[in-house]
């Protein structure tokens, strides 16, 4: 069984900052996984995704993530918020040969001007 | 380019009533496809998903149902709706590449 963990439902930064959405995963063999953006009243978009290659992966709009397989974390990051990147943020996991994706609950992203 | 349709955007339907979202795909054969229901702060939970033409999994028990008349098309149904199938649905199809989402579609049920 495959599981996520988003860690705050909502986080708040101030334009500039830098941005860290949390995601912890579980899965009992190698995952792939996934991080997603979510504008109000639209579908899911991908930004980046990890399929065990480069641990570090870089993915739309200046976000990256970083695979820890000790630490079973995917955290996304980007150095400097834009106003722009209010929107909710998914991580999914998956694995080879299962195309089904699990969620976890989201984090809100809020940017202060 | 492969792309994915849903409609209608918005809905509001009594209670009671039938329901019926549609999604298309184009640009690719045999998908996976895959619905949705995303409910206020509870992230988004998988309800059904299919292989293939007429072969339908569903994840958890409930009020709805879905059918794949065919390849690249995909029907979430109700024949009675309830308040608490309100939410914010979503198809998508897979590859190897990832998941493509449709763009939604609000449902209110009043």
């Amino acid at each position: 069984a495959q599981s996520v963990t988003q860690l705050g439902s909502h986080v708040s930064v101030s334009e500039g900052a830098l941005v860290l959405l949390r995601c912890n995963y579980s899965s009992s063999v190698p995952p792939y996984l996934f991080w997603y953006v979510q504008y109000p009243n639209q579908g899911l978009q991908l930004l980046l995704k990890y399929t065990s290659a480069a641990t570090l992966v870089k993915g739309i709009n200046g976000f990256e993530a970083e695979f820890k397989k000790s630490e079973t974390s995917f955290h996304l990051t980007k150095p400097s918020a834009h106003m722009s990147d209010a929107a909710e943020y998914f991580c999914a996991v998956s694995s080879f040969g299962n195309e089904k994706l699990t969620f976890g609950t989201g984090t809100r992203l809020t940017i202060i001007p | 380019s492969q792309t994915i349709h849903q409609w209608p955007a918005t809905l509001v339907q009594p209670v009671g009533s039938p329901l019926s979202l549609e999604c298309t795909v184009e640009g690719t054969s045999n998908p996976n496809l895959y619905w949705y229901r995303q409910a206020a702060g509870r992230g988004l939970q998988l309800l059904f998903y299919s292989i293939g033409i007429d072969q339908i999994s569903s994840e958890v028990p409930q009020n709805l149902s879905a059918s794949r008349p065919q390849d690249r098309q995909f029907i979430l149904s109700s024949k009675k709706l309830l308040l608490s199938d309100s939410g914010f649905y979503l198809c998508a199809w897979s590859s190897v590449s990832g998941y493509t989402f449709g763009s939604g579609t609000r449902l209110t049920v009043v």
